[in-house]
Order: structure tokens, then C-alpha cells, then sequence
């Protein structure tokens, strides 16, 4: 079985700095790894994915993530952060087969940006 | 990504009521899932619904209380049955595709009172 674990469960930044947000996970067969955000009061949107392929994924609204195999991670990186990043980040995990297993979530990231 | 319709956006019921919550898809799927989002948490899976077979339930729940329906390959719904207040909780459907991986709808908003 899958696990994940987000070892921030806040991170307060200023507007404009970097921002790393970690996620490790544990699994026993190949993976599929996803970020997602949720804005106050909104459903889940899909930042980034990695499936296969390059270890390094860009996103939308500028994050990337990359997948490190060996250390089990898939740790989620911003630049230069708008107030507007301010939201609640999950990394998930799944099996790799093909969409017939479930995604197991971490228990998120909450990303304040103040100004 | 898959557009996924999910209604109702938002209800409060009264306690012991059930309510279904329907999810649209606009391509065919195998696999629907359906998640719930308790306050403050994260999502934890309620079950997987493969049309033309009984729903897989995860543990902690059970069909008598989430009941669902797979009538197509584009279509489900969730139940949730004699409601509590300790169902107050976001419900979201998801669905796999190959180019998008795992997509969500908007989710369902639920208060009991």
C-alpha cells in the first residue's frame, strides 16, 4: 500500500520568495505522483503530474516538481510566489496502473503568501 | 482535462434524510472514485465504481451507508444515507484519463444539521 506524507503542514512565505513545498512517499512498486491545490472554499485543481518519463515536471501557474526515485520524494517548487499561490497543497500518489487504483492523499500543505 | 459536472454544488440537510449526489462525465471511463473531504482534513476514498459491478468499498465504509449507483460508462451517484451531523463534509468525484491522469469535480458541499 501507498503512503505520502507532506512534512509542512503550513508554510508562510513573502510574496515574491521561493517557495519548497516536500512531499516523501512510500510505495512497494512503481508510481504515479500528482500535485494538486485547493482554493478557499473550491474543488481540487491538478497542478502537475508525473506518470513517466523526465524526472522533472513543470506545472501550471509556474511550479515544477521532481521526482527523486531514490530518495522518495516529489517536493513541489515555486520561484517567485503571487499572494494569489495563498491555498491548501496536496501531493498524492498512486499505483502505477493505468487509472484502476486509488490516489492516496497526503494531508496537505497549507501555503500562506503575505505580501 | 475529463469535465466533470457534479451536482448538487452545496446542500444542508436535516439529519437522518439521505441525499444523492449525481457526477457527470463527458467521455466514456472505467473507473469513477468517489472521495470525501471532512473539515480541515484531507481526501480520504470512499469507494470505486466500475460500471456493470458492485462498487468497491474502502475500509471504514460501507454500502448500506454510501450507497452507489454506475448505470454508464459516463455517469454515477453517491448516496449518503440517514444522515448525520458527522457527515458534514465536501464529497468529490474523480475520474482517470490517460492524458490528465486523476480529474475532479467541484465537489459537494454538505452540512447536516
Amino acid at each position: 500500500a501507498q503512503s505520502v506524507t507532506q512534512l509542512d503542514s503550513q508554510v508562510p512565505v513573502f510574496e515574491e520568495a521561493p517557495v519548497e513545498l516536500r512531499c516523501n512517499y512510500s510505495s512497494s512498486v512503481s508510481v504515479y505522483l500528482f500535485w494538486y491545490v485547493q482554493y478557499p472554499n473550491q474543488g481540487l485543481q491538478l497542478l502537475l503530474k508525473y506518470l513517466s518519463g523526465s524526472t522533472l515536471v513543470k506545472g501550471i501557474n509556474g511550479f515544477e516538481a521532481e521526482f527523486n526515485k531514490s530518495q522518495t520524494s516529489f517536493h513541489l517548487r515555486k520561484p517567485s510566489v503571487h499572494i494569489s499561490d495563498t491555498a491548501e497543497y496536496f501531493c498524492a500518489v498512486s499505483e502505477a496502473q493505468g487509472g484502476s487504483e486509488k490516489l492516496v492523499f497526503g494531508k496537505g500543505t497549507k501555503l500562506t503568501v503575505n505580501p | 482535462s475529463a469535465v466533470i459536472s457534479q451536482k448538487p454544488s452545496r446542500d444542508i440537510c436535516q439529519r437522518g434524510t439521505s441525499l444523492t449526489i449525481q457526477c457527470q462525465v463527458d467521455s466514456q471511463v472505467t473507473m469513477m472514485f468517489w472521495y470525501r473531504q471532512q473539515p480541515g482534513q484531507s481526501l480520504t476514498l470512499i469507494a470505486t465504481a466500475n460500471q456493470g459491478s458492485e462498487a468497491t468499498y474502502e475500509s471504514g465504509f460501507v454500502i448500506d451507508k454510501f450507497p452507489i449507483s454506475r448505470p454508464n460508462l459516463t455517469f454515477s451517484t453517491l448516496t449518503v444515507s440517514n444522515m448525520s451531523p458527522e457527515d458534514s463534509s465536501i464529497y468529490l468525484c474523480s475520474v482517470w484519463t490517460v492524458s490528465y491522469g486523476y480529474t475532479f469535480g467541484s465537489g459537494t458541499r454538505l452540512t447536516v444539521v
